[in-house]
């Protein structure tokens, strides 16, 4: 059974203090790992897709890397805007188009 | 291009009530999915449809059905409401990024079961 674990359940950070959440899978035959960013109340917003080892991608503040067994999403010198819960999900070759979601790291950043 | 929209966006009804929620995808997107988030369990697979089909199932009981129309629209219903199934229903569609394929989430239809 694919599984999806994210550490931590939250945290928080003052304002320009980086940091990294983790994204750890269990999958047969992964075909994408995607993180997504959800404020309260509202559907997951799509950040990056990694597909194979070693790939790194970078949108303004965040960057995500993929190893074979886990992923981060680094967040450099965060800002409030950026509080939110980012939720990590996979697609493996059995599954079409269907992810299989972490819990999720609910991000608090505080001025 | 137009996002995946929701309707409802706010529904409450009663045990034992039937619901049916709507969902347009992206204008283009043949395939459709459907999760059920909860504060307990997160994000859970209900089903997708691809071309009017269902291809793929969660594990949820058949209480939960869905359906898919030419257009690429579709629509989800739950029967016999249960106190537990109070959640926010999301719906997203697939399309192809630079790379692969990518799922799109609608607002939700927030569900509260009284």
């Amino acid at each position: 059974e694919d599984q999806v674990t994210q550490s931590p359940e939250a945290l928080r950070l003052q304002e320009g203090e980086s940091s990294s959440l983790n994204c750890s899978y269990t999958v047969s035959g992964l075909r994408g790992l995607f993180w997504y960013r959800q404020d309260p109340g509202k559907g997951p917003e799509f950040l990056f897709t990694l597909y194979s080892a070693g790939e790194e991608k970078e949108k303004e503040r965040l960057k995500a890397t993929l190893t074979k067994k886990e992923s981060f999403l680094h967040i450099t010198a965060p800002k409030p805007e950026d509080s939110a819960t980012y939720l990590c999900a996979v697609r493996t070759n059995s599954g079409y188009s269907t992810l299989t979601f972490g819990k999720g790291t609910m991000l608090l950043v505080s001025p | 291009k137009a996002g995946v929209t929701q309707t409802p966006r706010y529904l409450i009804k009663t045990r034992g009530q039937q619901v049916t929620l709507s969902c347009s995808p992206i204008s283009g997107h043949r395939s459709v999915s459907w999760y059920q988030q909860t504060p307990g369990q997160g994000l859970q697979f209900l089903f997708e449809y691809f071309s009017e089909t269902q291809r793929n199932k969660g594990n949820f009981p058949g209480r939960f059905s869905g359906r898919q129309f030419s257009n690429s629209r579709s629509e989800m219903n739950v029967s016999t409401l249960e106190l537990g199934d109070s959640a926010l229903y999301l719906c997203a569609s697939s399309g192809m990024l630079a790379g692969g394929e990518t799922q799109y989430f609608g607002p939700g239809t927030r569900l509260l079961v009284l």
